[in-house]
């Protein structure tokens, strides 16, 4: 069975720093891996997806993820925060399959320090 | 309009009522998951319809929890005699491409029970 951890239920980062969530996952099988950001009263959208193709995904708004296998990592970041990426993160994790369900990890929420 | 649509947005029930939550996917979406979303507890899958097959109740957390999908749009997730750790915010989200899509998510159905 796939599984996620994000490791820090909350980070906080500068306006123009670089942001960084972690997330580890595990699975039996390659694993397809996806990140989704849910703004304030909004709800969850994909910022980006790996699929088993380049290890390195560039997302929407600047973010970007790499698959590391030998770290079992999916970690997300941006080289520069803006104050309009607060937001909760979550990453998730399927087996690819059709029958595989999409399993989401408890979540990060980023602070943008003006 | 041409999202998911969920009813009711908000629900406040009395310990021991049974609620029912609906969810309208995307026209062709196929498959189609509900989420529960707890204060610090992420998304805590709990259904997965894929098609014609048979559902993935995994994560339904107690028989006080059921789910039917009719005609392969419209979701219902009903949940009988509600405790207090019932409260929490109902995501439901669909896909046309099983296992590696994007998944689109509704707003959610925030239920409270007193």
């Amino acid at each position: 069975a796939q599984s996620v951890t994000q490791l820090g239920s909350h980070v906080s980062v500068s306006e123009g720093a670089l942001v960084l969530l972690r997330c580890n996952y595990s699975s039996s099988v390659p694993p397809y891996l996806f990140w989704y950001v849910q703004y304030p009263n909004q709800g969850l959208q994909l910022l980006l997806k790996y699929t088993s193709a380049a290890t390195l995904v560039k997302g929407i708004n600047g973010f970007e993820a790499e698959f590391k296998k030998s770290e079992t990592s999916f970690h997300l970041t941006k080289p520069s925060a803006h104050m309009s990426d607060a937001a909760e993160y979550f990453c998730a994790v399927s087996d690819g399959s059709s029958a595989s369900k999409i399993i989401f990890g408890s979540g990060t929420r980023l602070s943008i320090r003006p | 309009g041409a999202g998911v649509s969920q009813s009711p947005s908000n629900k406040v029930t009395e310990k021991g009522k049974d609620v029912e939550l609906r969810c309208d996917p995307i026209s062709g979406h196929t498959a189609l998951y509900w989420y529960r979303q707890s204060l610090g507890q992420g998304l805590e899958f709990l259904i997965y319809f894929q098609g014609n097959s048979a559902p993935d109740k995994s994560g339904l957390p107690s028989d006080r929890f059921s789910a039917e999908r009719t005609g392969g749009s419209v979701s219902t997730l009903t949940i009988q005699r509600t405790q207090q750790e019932d409260s929490a915010v109902y995501l439901c989200a669909g896909t046309n491409r099983e296992g590696i899509g994007e998944l689109f998510f509704g707003e959610g159905s925030r239920l409270t029970v007193l």
